[in-house]
Formats: structure tokens, sequence, C-alpha cells
């Protein structure tokens, strides 16, 4: 019944690794997105995707590659993970993509030690 | 360069009370503002928006004000209630070619005390 659900929720690994998040969402809606909330609790975006195309890809460096096999899903791969990518992601998804209310996953939490 | 600003990280009120959480921004071409509530390990919910057609808007016991003019909106909670307490973010957006891109602000941390 959840909205929108990723997995895992929690994620610890070591340096130099390759992890990924997986999103699903089924209210139907055409547009997804992943956001970052780091240390300091800024949410942040960094990719949207419409009808599996690439909306918005925000400053975020090429280890980062999002993938989109279908509208309901958007998963997050993340290569040679570092220090600094420790954080909570967020994935949401909104209707149609533009000016409207978005609804957002329970978050992964990222740990790289 | 943050466009949306919560100044305040906490705020701390007491049942039955109103609760005002402040949010300004900085981008006059914003159209639609949100506030999303988040409980620890759980993600954003939302809770109320305003288009900025409009100057208010009430749902229950939240009502979202916007000045446009101030560039600035408030979300009210009256009464506030323990289960209120939680993180509120304010978010905003513009529609056309940003699909979609939410500026969240900080967050401002409410708890209400019985």
């Amino acid at each position: 019944d959840t909205a929108v659900s990723q997995t895992p929720k929690y994620l610890v690994t070591q340096m130099g690794n390759d992890k990924s998040i997986k999103c699903e969402q089924n209210l139907g809606h055409d547009t997804m997105y992943w956001y970052k909330q780091d240390s300091k609790k800024f949410l942040k975006i960094m990719f949207s995707y419409n009808n599996k195309e690439l909306i918005i890809n925000e400053t975020v460096p090429n280890r980062f590659s999002p993938k989109s096999p279908d509208k309901a899903h958007l998963n997050l791969h993340i290569n040679s993970l570092e220090l600094g990518d420790s954080a909570v992601y967020f994935c949401a998804s909104s209707p149609h993509g533009s000016g409207e209310t978005q609804y957002f996953g329970p978050g992964t939490r990222l740990l790289v030690l | 360069d943050q466009q949306v600003k919560q100044n305040s990280p906490s705020l701390s009120v007491q049942e039955g009370r109103i609760s005002i959480l402040n949010c300004d921004y900085t981008n006059s071409m914003f159209d639609y503002f949100l506030w999303y509530k988040k409980y620890p390990a759980e993600g954003p919910t939302f809770l109320i928006s305003i288009s900025s057609i409009k100057d208010k808007n009430e749902d229950g016991r939240f009502t979202v004000f916007l000045n446009k003019s101030a560039k600035h909106l408030s979300l009210h909670i009256v009464p506030s209630q323990p289960g209120d307490s939680a993180v509120y973010f304010c978010a905003a957006t513009r529609g056309g070619s940003t699909l979609g891109r939410l500026y969240f602000g900080r967050g401002t941390q409410l708890t209400v005390w019985p």
C-alpha cells in the first residue's frame, strides 16, 4: 500500500564500494525525483525523470547515475563511494512535474565508512 | 545560494496554543509554495500548499498565508497538539521549464508540550 517506497532503508558500506538504492511508486505518477539531505539538513534535488526521460540533473558527481527502467521506478547507483556521500537520500514522485505537490519515500540512510 | 529560508531552527509551543512557522524566499519567480512535515526516520509528508494567486489557504487546523510583496509565507497551526511535534519544511517551486524542482528551507523543529 506504500505510495513511494525505497530499499534499503539503511545502508552501511566502505569507501570505494558501489551501491544502488531502489525506488518505486504506485501512484501512477509521471515524474520521479531523487533528493539528498546532508548533515546540515538541507534537502536538495539531484535528479528528476519524466516518463523515463532525464529532466533535471543538478551538479552531482558523475559517480551518481540514475536509472529509470519504467515510469514507476527510479533507481540510484553510486560508484566509488566517498565519505561525503553519507546522507539520507529521498525519492519522490509527482503527477506530471511542474509546479505541483511531490510525495516522498521514507528515505535511505547511507553511511560510508 | 539559498532561495528559501527558515530562520528559526526551533519553536516550542504549549498544547492548545497557536504555532506560527515562518518562511522567506528570494526568488520572485516562485509561484507555488508547500509545507511538509517530517517525523524522525520518515520521509517528508505533504501538509498544505498555496498558489501565488492566493494569499491564504486553509485546511482544518492548518492555514498558510502568503505575502508576495514581502516574499514571506507562514504556517499557522491552531490549536497545536503534541502530535504536531515534528520538523516543518517550507518549499517553493515555479512552473514552466523547472519541471518540478523544489527548493527547501532548512526546516523548523516544532515541539508542542502538554
